[in-house]
């Protein structure tokens, strides 16, 4: 069974902070990860998407992947209001097509 | 460019009631999915199909059946809907690489 977990918060964060939310997952062949951001009664954004070890960087939002400790985690700095969400991470192996997703951790930034 | 439609919006459905929710993609992406989100279970895979002519069962496929005719439709029909059915329903494709999201169908059976 294919697992991803997060931390489920609420992650409170100050405006202009940098927010870190992390993801660990089960399956080892897993190749493909995504930051997905949903908003309130809204469908799942792709946000980002990370498919080797190291940074990935895009605008405020940097990616980091550690496959080795099988870890991935999403940065965003100069956390704005607008940011506050539920970030949903997922994977996916180079042999189906199916995706797995964690439960989410929402984030809230404060004015 | 539209994307990922899908219809309806919402739908207040009475228990017992046959149902299809629509969902069309104008990318031409091969891989397609239907989800339920229910608050403190995240999204849980009900059916997908990697091509046209194919499909596949996920992880919550009972009462739910869906074809694929076409590569830009997967309809999603509940044969006789239940109140546990009562959820927010995303379609989805894939390109192979990463997934992308409709905007929803909320159904809530009575």
């Amino acid at each position: 069974q294919k697992e991803v977990e997060q931390n489920s918060g609420p992650l409170s964060v100050p405006e202009g902070a940098i927010a870190s939310l992390n993801c660990t997952y089960s399956d080892r062949v897993s190749q493909s990860f995504f930051w997905y951001r949903q908003y309130s009664g809204k469908s799942p954004e792709l946000i980002m998407s990370i498919y080797s070890n190291g940074d990935k960087e895009d605008g405020r939002f940097t990616a980091q992947l550690n496959k080795a400790s099988q870890y991935v985690s999403l940065l965003i700095r100069d956390s704005q209001p607008s940011d506050s969400a539920t970030y949903l991470c997922a994977v996916k192996d180079n042999y189906g097509q199916n995706f797995v997703f964690g439960p989410g951790t929402r984030l809230s930034v404060l004015p | 460019i539209a994307g990922i439609t899908q219809a309806p919006t919402s739908q207040i459905l009475a228990a017992g009631r046959r149902m299809t929710l629509r969902c069309t993609q104008d990318m031409r992406h091969n891989a397609m999915y239907w989800y339920r989100q229910d608050l403190g279970l995240g999204l849980r895979l009900i059916h997908y199909s990697n091509t046209a002519g194919t499909t596949g069962k996920g992880e919550v496929p009972d009462g739910y059946s869906v074809s694929r005719a076409n590569t830009d439709d997967f309809p999603l029909t509940l044969a006789s809907a239940v109140p546990s059915q009562t959820s927010v329903y995303f379609c989805a494709s894939s390109d192979g690489r990463e997934q992308f999201f409709g905007p929803g169908t909320r159904l809530t059976v009575l």
